[in-house]
């Protein structure tokens, strides 16, 4: 079974730029998360999907960043216009829906790698 | 609101010999979950171990067990037989009943594995 894909690994680029990251789940996971983990720090929740729809945001600074779901399938987190404490790595966890699965664990990507000169 | 407390920055060991990584919790929720997972330097977060809160029995997972002290609200996690390939971070992590889905982490622990 495929685990949680996520790309680009790594992305650099000046402050003010925009920038996107993709991530595709695990097949037949209906939740989504996008974490944010600052250096030497744990991850922090940015956005919670339930299939297409965005039901925990509360932490997503909405000035700057945007993220969808469409399909309900693969997601992308969007930062715009990028400031240079946006350098961290962005997280994508999947897991299966309520109810579902043993512990209702979430299984995480590779995560993508933002510098911001 | 949720809090972990992992007050251990950085541990080594020596290869085959256990280790313990402590992990505190505060919340006020009756039902919650508990998680460890596993980094390594390649960035993925590994799942290691879940310890529901009404779960009688301390959880274990092949080389992993965990110690639940429920009213000392601590959470730690032992590795037997250590191997070089411990040698990551390690990230304690708490879902409550109230916000299905949401981790709340610790700060990690750096584990190193001596041969």
């Amino acid at each position: 079974e495929a685990g949680v894909v996520q790309s680009p690994r790594y992305k650099i680029i000046e402050k003010k730029q925009p920038v996107a990251f993709w991530c595709n789940p695990i097949s037949g996971h209906n939740t989504l998360y996008w974490y944010l983990q600052n250096l030497g720090q744990g991850p922090e929740l940015l956005i919670r999907y339930e299939n297409e729809e965005a039901v925990d945001d509360s932490q997503l600074p909405k000035d700057r960043f945007s993220a969808e779901r469409l399909k309900g399938v693969d997601s992308t987190l969007k930062i715009q216009p990028a400031e240079l404490g946006d350098s961290a790595v962005y997280l994508c966890a999947s897991s299966p829906s309520k109810g579902q699965g043993a512990h209702n664990e979430q299984f995480f990507g590779p995560g993508t790698r933002l510098t911001v000169l | 609101a949720q809090k972990i407390t992992q007050t251990q920055p950085g541990m080594f060991v020596q290869e085959k010999e256990a280790v313990t990584l402590d992990c505190t919790y505060d919340t006020s929720d009756q039902s919650y979950g508990l998680f460890w997972y596993k980094q390594p330097s390649s960035g993925e977060m590994i799942f290691l171990i879940y310890q529901g809160s009404y779960d009688e029995q301390n959880a274990t997972e092949g080389r992993y067990s965990l110690n639940f002290q429920k009213a000392r609200k601590s959470a730690n996690l032992v590795i037997s037989a250590s191997q070089l390939g411990d040698s990551a971070m390690y990230f304690c992590a708490m879902r409550d009943g109230t916000s299905y889905g949401k981790l709340t982490f610790g700060q990690g622990t750096i584990l190193t594995v001596h041969p």
